[in-house]
């Protein structure tokens, strides 16, 4: 596609719902990131993909948030019994090529899924 | 959480005006990155500068990077309307992790 794409563009859940939120990258895009955006702040790391390796994912604020990436491509972004603190915009990204000190790792960001814990 | 810290938090020109953004970290970088985001929408990458560049331009913007102030600034000239959105800038505290700052709310008004 022309850019990263994020579906559903809002969600509203009711607390102790379970949610997924897609991401569709770039095609040919090795590397997916994930972030959470709160209101009035910068977005925070979550996790990143290279390829369906997740290799790190050391931002993801609990065990009920999980992510994947079987096959390389889509990426999927599940929280489980949401809480009204999860309430945020999440972004994911995607780049080219793994990112390397040497090497433009300009990252294109999806226009986020709202998520409201109500 | 670890984010850097931009300065000011709000700014507000006139048209044809230059408007700066400072932005600080806390930790070594490899690179830094300016981003935009439009109010509702995801962001948009504005320009990179490696840690061994001291001044890089784009267009009507200018970055300069001083690593043992650990600062950076964005300068953008003869600013637009247009330009009306939140700045972030974001250093690699590992290559694929990006830590982004709070954000500069500029407001440019025709």
């Amino acid at each position: 596609g022309a850019g990263v794409s994020q579906s559903p563009r809002y969600k509203v859940a009711k607390r102790g719902q379970d949610v997924a939120l897609r991401c569709d990258p770039i095609s040919g895009h090795v590397s997916l990131f994930w972030y959470q955006q709160a209101l009035g702040q910068g977005p925070e790391f979550l996790t990143y993909f290279q390829n369906e390796a997740q290799l790190d994912k050391s931002g993801l604020p609990s065990d009920r948030f999980f992510a994947e990436r079987p096959e390389g491509s889509v990426s999927t972004l599940k929280i489980q019994r949401t809480q009204q603190e999860d309430s945020a915009v999440y972004l994911c990204a995607s780049s080219l090529s793994p990112p390397h000190m040497y090497m433009n790792t300009e990252a294109f960001f999806g226009q986020g899924t709202r998520l409201t814990v109500v | 959480s670890q984010q850097g810290e931009e300065d000011p938090q709000a700014l507000s020109i006139q048209e044809g005006e230059n408007a700066t953004m400072n932005c600080s970290y806390k930790t070594s970088i490899n690179n830094l990155q300016w981003y935009r985001q439009n109010s509702g929408r995801g962001l948009v990458h504005l320009i990179l500068i490696r840690s061994n560049e001291r001044e890089k331009h784009s267009g009507r913007l200018r970055v300069t990077l001083d690593t043992s102030k650990k600062s950076s600034s964005l300068l953008i000239t003869a600013s637009r309307a247009a330009d009306t959105a939140s700045y972030f800038c974001a250093t690699d505290v590992e290559a694929y992790k990006y830590i982004f700052g709070t954000g500069t709310r500029l407001k440019v008004l025709a």
